[in-house]
């Protein structure tokens, strides 16, 4: 158990549905980022939030949505979905030193 | 733009047969190159952090080296358990972000 907890695990849903994801950081982690994992592009940065506000956008689509709460869980939000966005979604959290992070074990999301 | 180039691909080795994977990147003004581990399925899992050139780190069998344009991650005496993705990533620029290269699959065999 790396200390970052990513619910649900699976999903399956339709092309057009919306869903979210959700990201408990690591004790005493400001710092949440999220990142894509599809075959055939690697692990793709989408976007990272430090203690509640938005600190950096990668090749994150419209669609696409995220926050940090107070309590600094995190949720990824993904509207009008398609089937090319199915992939592994993993949040990772660091303390802000800088130092690397630590990821979750990841949520596998099917579009069917 | 950060840009982090991994080989090989693919890597097929015998138990106990050593070899090194090289991970090729630029970047503007390195902050830290990360080496993580991927089983299937999971998330990548820490292995180390070079801030400098020159800098080396251990960890069992793995060892990290780095230079001004390339790194190394030494695999020595390699065991089955060693099996995985081995993902090498790059943190310039602004702070935060990580650029994750390709991966490297590495199989050890019996």
């Amino acid at each position: 158990d790396s200390g970052v907890t990513q619910t649900p695990k699976h999903l399956i849903t339709a092309t057009g549905q919306r869903v979210t994801l959700r990201c408990s950081p690591r004790s005493g982690d400001l710092s949440v980022y999220w990142y894509q994992q599809s075959l055939d592009q690697g692990l793709q940065f989408l976007i990272q939030y430090y203690n509640g506000e938005e600190r950096a956008k990668g090749n994150i689509l419209e669609r696409f949505s995220a926050q940090q709460f107070p309590d600094l869980h995190s949720e990824l939000n993904l509207s009008s979905l398609e089937l090319g966005d199915s992939a592994l979604y993993f949040c990772a959290s660091s303390d802000g030193t800088g130092d690397g992070y630590t990821f979750g074990s990841g949520t596998r999301l099917t579009v069917v | 733009e950060d840009q982090v180039t991994q080989s090989p691909e693919a890597l097929r080795l015998q138990e106990g047969e050593s070899s090194s994977l090289n991970c090729s990147y630029t970047v503007s003004g390195l902050r830290g190159l990360f080496w993580y581990r991927q089983d299937p399925g999971k998330g990548p899992e820490f292995l180390f952090t070079l801030y400098s050139a020159g800098e080396e780190k251990e960890k069992e069998r793995l060892k990290a080296t780095l230079t001004k344009k390339e790194s190394f991650l030494h695999i020595t005496a390699p065991k089955p358990e060693d099996s995985a993705t081995y993902l090498c990533a790059v943190q310039g620029g602004f702070w935060g972000k990580l650029q994750f290269g390709a991966g490297t699959q590495v199989v050890v065999t019996p």
